[in-house]
C-alpha cells in the first residue's frame, strides 16, 4: 500500500543535542512538507520541498534543517538553535496542485529535556 | 492573503444527534478547501474537499460540508454522531502563493475537538 512513513514514533533527547526525524513516501509525489503541532495553534509549516535538491522555509523554519536528495525522502533535522523542539511532528507529501489533499504520516513525537 | 477560523475549539454532542463544525475563511482568490480528522497520536486523513464543482461536498464516514460563497464558510456536518467520529477536525484553505509557478499556500484552522457523549 502507498504512504507516508515517519519514525520513530516517539523520540526523546538531551537539551543541545540535533536530533534527526525520517519520512519517506511511496506514492510519487513531488512536493513533501514538515509541520509543527502544539495543542490549540493547528498546524505550522517548518519546511517544503517541491522538488528533489530544493526546498523552501515555512513559516517557523529557525532552528530547522532538512534535505531532499531523493523524490522519497524529506529528513527533518531539530538543531540545538531550536528554542522550544518538544512537539508533535507531522510529515506531508502532495501532488503539489491547489486541488490536491496532502497525504500524512503519523507523527513523530519529540520530547526535549 | 488567506485565513481560516474555525468557530469553536471544542463541540460537545451525543451519539446519533447531529454535528455541525463551524469554518469561516478568506481568499482572495478562488480558494481549494479541506476538511481533515486527526485521532489521538495520529496523522490527519482527509475527509472531503471543495475544488469549485458542487458547492455540497460528500465525503467519508457521512460527512458533508457546504461551500457558500457569499458567507465565505465551509461548514462540516454530519446528520448522527458516532462514538467514532471523536477526534479533532481541520479546515483548510489553499490557494496560489505570490511567487505563481506551482507554489500553492496551505493555511490551517486551530482545529476543533469533537467529543461525543454515550
Amino acid at each position: 500500500d502507498g504512504g507516508i512513513t515517519q519514525s520513530p514514533k516517539y523520540l526523546f533527547r538531551k537539551e543541545g543535542q540535533n536530533v534527526t526525524l525520517s519520512c519517506e513516501q511511496n506514492l510519487n509525489h513531488d512536493a513533501m512538507y514538515w509541520y509543527r503541532q502544539d495543542p490549540g495553534q493547528g498546524l505550522r509549516l517548518i519546511y517544503y520541498s517541491q522538488i528533489v535538491n530544493d526546498f523552501q522555509k515555512g513559516d517557523i523554519a529557525e532552528g530547522y534543517s532538512v534535505s531532499r536528495e531523493k523524490k522519497e525522502s524529506f529528513p527533518l533535522t531539530v538543531t540545538s538553535a531550536q528554542k522550544n523542539p518538544t512537539a508533535f511532528y507531522l510529515c506531508a507529501s502532495s501532488m503539489d496542485r491547489a486541488n490536491s489533499p496532502l497525504h500524512f504520516g503519523n507523527g513523530t513525537r519529540l520530547t526535549v529535556t | 492573503a488567506q485565513s481560516v477560523t474555525q468557530l469553536d475549539s471544542h463541540v460537545s454532542v451525543s451519539e446519533g444527534t447531529p454535528v455541525l463544525l463551524r469554518c469561516n475563511y478568506s481568499s482572495s482568490y478562488s480558494p481549494s478547501l479541506f476538511w481533515y480528522v486527526q485521532h489521538p497520536n495520529k496523522g490527519l486523513q482527509l475527509l472531503l474537499k471543495y475544488t469549485s464543482a458542487a458547492t455540497l461536498v460528500k465525503g467519508i464516514n457521512g460527512f458533508e460540508a457546504e461551500f457558500k460563497k457569499s458567507e465565505t464558510s465551509f461548514h462540516l456536518t454530519k446528520p448522527s454522531a458516532h462514538m467514532s467520529d471523536a477526534a479533532e477536525y481541520f479546515c483548510v484553505v489553499s490557494e496560489r502563493g505570490n511567487s505563481g509557478g506551482s507554489n500553492y499556500k496551505l493555511t490551517f484552522g486551530k482545529g476543533t475537538l469533537l467529543t461525543v457523549n454515550p
